[in-house]
């Protein structure tokens, strides 16, 4: 089944303490991307990642890194999380290209809670 | 940056009634999208729009492509329990590197039984 997996679903911690959320799509896809969505804010872009070792800034990425060693896995890392930080985050993907059939696949969703 | 503007937010109606958001911005689009988010879950692609003018069904659902590509709009036919959950609009624009899709703030839909 083609799909995006992240891990964890769940997950509380303290502040300051570094954290990764993974993000992996069995898709082929060139394109993934990180975004965080806050009521009434909606769907807002971390950083994305047009293919291999090559990941730009989206709208909010400060306190955010990313990497893309692998064209599959494209981790989110909170090197010091902040309460600020606290959200729910979908990883996506999709094939490039202009033609049709662009479209996002999105992950479950992670919920995070820095205290 | 661009901007969409996702119009109304929330909606409470009651089930059979027919259900209408759109969005609209300053910039133009190349593809406009619209999603649905089921509660605890990602959003899930439900029509894709290509080029203006463009009239789309997708069962109960009818969504548009503006003529001057900066807007778009959903409708809901006959309502039912299930269409509960949030509704995003997204528009893509050609970039240097391929693509980019920007979200509206969603439209929260509940459906009274």
């Amino acid at each position: 089944e083609a799909q995006v997996t992240q891990n964890p679903r769940y997950l509380i911690t303290v502040t300051g303490k570094k954290l990764t959320v993974t993000c992996s799509q069995n898709m082929n896809h060139e394109y993934m991307s990180w975004y965080r969505q806050d009521p009434g804010l909606g769907l807002r872009q971390i950083y994305y990642s047009m293919n291999v070792e090559v990941t730009d800034k989206g709208d909010v990425p400060e306190g955010y890194k990313v990497s893309r060693k692998e064209k599959r896995n494209f981790p989110l890392i909170l090197e010091s999380p902040s309460p600020n930080q606290t959200s729910l985050y979908f990883c996506a993907s999709s094939p490039m290209g202009r033609g049709r059939g662009y479209g996002y696949t999105f992950g479950s969703g992670t919920r995070l809670t820095v205290v | 940056g661009q901007q969409l503007n996702q119009s109304p937010q929330s909606m409470f109606i009651q089930e059979g009634e027919d259900v209408s958001m759109n969005c609209t911005s300053s910039s133009i689009f190349n593809t406009w999208l619209w999603y649905k988010q089921d509660p605890g879950e990602g959003p899930v692609l439900l029509i894709a729009l290509y080029k203006a003018g463009e009239l789309t069904s997708n069962g109960r659902l009818t969504a548009q492509f503006g003529i001057t590509r900066k807007d778009s709009f959903l409708n809901i036919s006959a309502s039912i329990p299930s269409d509960v959950g949030i509704y995003f609009c997204a528009g893509r624009f050609i970039t240097n590197s391929g693509g980019k899709l920007i979200f509206g703030q969603g439209t929260e839909l509940s459906v009274k039984p």
